[in-house]
């Protein structure tokens, strides 16, 4: 399995541009998530989905969309790039059952800088 | 106030210390859960708890759900213990939204 994978790694936009941050995971979660990641401030939910066809918003959802229309795929979308956009973002998934994990069985992408001038 | 708040936000120790990582929280929650972020950025979930304590090789984490508090603990501290500890909380039952602490930059000395 690739686990949850995140493109690209790195980007620069200029101010009002748009882009698409790709997420895929290989695990047949249901839950993926979207979260932001800025300096003091620890890690915010921007959106996440339960499943194919639902979404709902996190924390700080203004500024992104997102569509869950396969298992496999969570992109986010910027609309109208901003400078207070520039953080590197986290996709994330997991089971609903966690079977015997100690942990949450919560997985994360390797994140994309992204830095808005 | 945040909701969930770590204590100490940096720690600096020697090789095989024994390391506590404190998380209190000010919400009903119906999981705490602790996550480790490497210097690389990546980051890993190391546990889930909703009550006791869980043990995975030298890592212990607890939880007292009366006092909303939570340690994790590393027994015999390496260099590669390095990294960041954040823990984060489901608020509220059934939630799936995860609510994050700041975090708590832990650096272990040769």
């Amino acid at each position: 399995n690739a686990g949850v994978t995140q493109t690209p790694k790195f980007q620069v936009l200029k101010t009002g541009q748009s882009m698409t941050l790709q997420c895929a995971q290989d695990m047949n979660h249901e839950y993926m998530s979207w979260y932001r990641q800025d300096p003091g401030m620890g890690l915010r939910l921007i959106h996440y989905s339960v499943g194919a066809g639902i979404t709902d918003q996190g924390e700080v959802p203004n500024g992104y969309n997102v569509s869950r229309s396969t298992t496999e795929d969570f992109p986010l979308r910027l609309l109208s790039a901003a400078p207070s956009q520039t953080s590197v973002y986290f996709c994330a998934s997991r089971s609903w059952s966690t079977g015997t994990h100690t942990s949450s069985g919560q997985y994360f992408g390797p994140g994309t800088r992204l830095t808005v001038t | 106030k945040n909701e969930v708040e770590q204590s100490p936000q940096n720690l600096t120790a020697q090789e095989g210390e024994f390391i506590t990582i404190n998380c209190s929280y000010s919400v009903g929650i119906s999981a705490l859960h602790w996550l480790q972020q490497h210097p690389g950025g990546g980051i890993v979930s190391l546990f889930m708890l909703s009550s006791g304590k869980k043990k995975h090789g030298r890592l212990i984490a607890t939880i007292n759900i009366q006092e909303k508090h939570s340690s994790l603990h590393i027994t015999a501290s390496h260099p590669r213990d390095s990294a960041v500890y954040i823990c984060a909380v489901n608020r509220g039952q059934g939630a799936q939204k995860l609510v994050f602490g700041q975090g708590t930059r832990l650096t272990i000395n040769p």
